[in-house]
């Protein structure tokens, strides 16, 4: 699996769109960029995963940039319980040829909501 | 619908110590694996099973031994607990037929003196 780069750690206000950035500039053509973040002492959470369009769900949007070096993940409206750490993972799907081989984290960007 | 079950929840071993970490899904899924996470740090793979009757090591395997029991359940192993297995442990299952979503359970907070 390619490797990514992450921030550390980033503040947003509440209420406000939250931007998290992931570069990952050795993608491969089959590998697939995903979100997973995890809230303090929990399991990680997954949150969202996309191969080359934006993709939006009920909790994130993806924006994956045309050459697929980089992605944002955006949080529309974030509260205070979207303080937590977030992963951006690259990876070939399990059912795309990829292996049940688990998930690569790095240290994830840790992301604080200010009140 | 519980989602990823572990027991026990919290765990303190004295060094050489043996103990198994359990860990079972009602999800009907193919796909299990076992991670750590040490402080700081992001989770690394233990183990992991791509589906009943077959296990593989991940990135940290040293010291540790799974048993996938059935498709529900897959247990972690320390025959001889080290400090530097203090950790938290996380379970977590998926299933690839469907999406390469995992699903992680709460963990186990292990520390061993």
């Amino acid at each position: 699996d390619a490797k990514t780069t992450q921030p550390p750690s980033m503040d947003c206000a509440e209420g406000r769109a939250a931007n998290l950035p992931c570069n990952h500039s050795t993608i491969s053509g089959n590998e697939y960029v995903y979100w997973y973040r995890q809230i303090h002492s929990q399991g990680p959470q997954y949150i969202i995963h996309g191969l080359k369009n934006n993709e939006t769900n009920e909790m994130a949007s993806l924006i994956i940039t045309e050459d697929r070096k980089s992605s944002t993940l955006i949080l529309p409206h974030a509260t205070l319980r979207d303080t937590a750490v977030y992963y951006c993972i690259v990876r070939v799907e399990e059912y795309s040829g990829g292996g049940a081989d688990g998930l690569t984290f790095g240290k994830g960007t840790h992301l604080i909501i200010q009140p | 619908n519980a989602g990823v079950t572990q027991t026990p929840k919290f765990q303190v071993l004295k060094t050489g110590q043996s103990m198994t970490l359990q860990c079972a899904q009602d999800m009907n899924h193919n796909s299990m694996y076992w991670y750590r996470q040490d402080p700081g740090m992001g989770l690394r793979l233990i183990y992991y099973s791509a589906s009943e009757g077959t296990t593989d090591k991940g990135e940290v395997p040293n010291g540790y031994n799974v048993s996938r029991l059935n498709k529900r359940e897959f247990s972690l192993r320390l025959e001889s607990a080290a400090p530097s297995q203090t950790s938290v442990y996380f379970c977590a299952s998926s299933e690839p037929a469907q999406s390469d979503t995992q699903y992680f359970g709460p963990g186990t907070r292990l520390t061993v003196l």
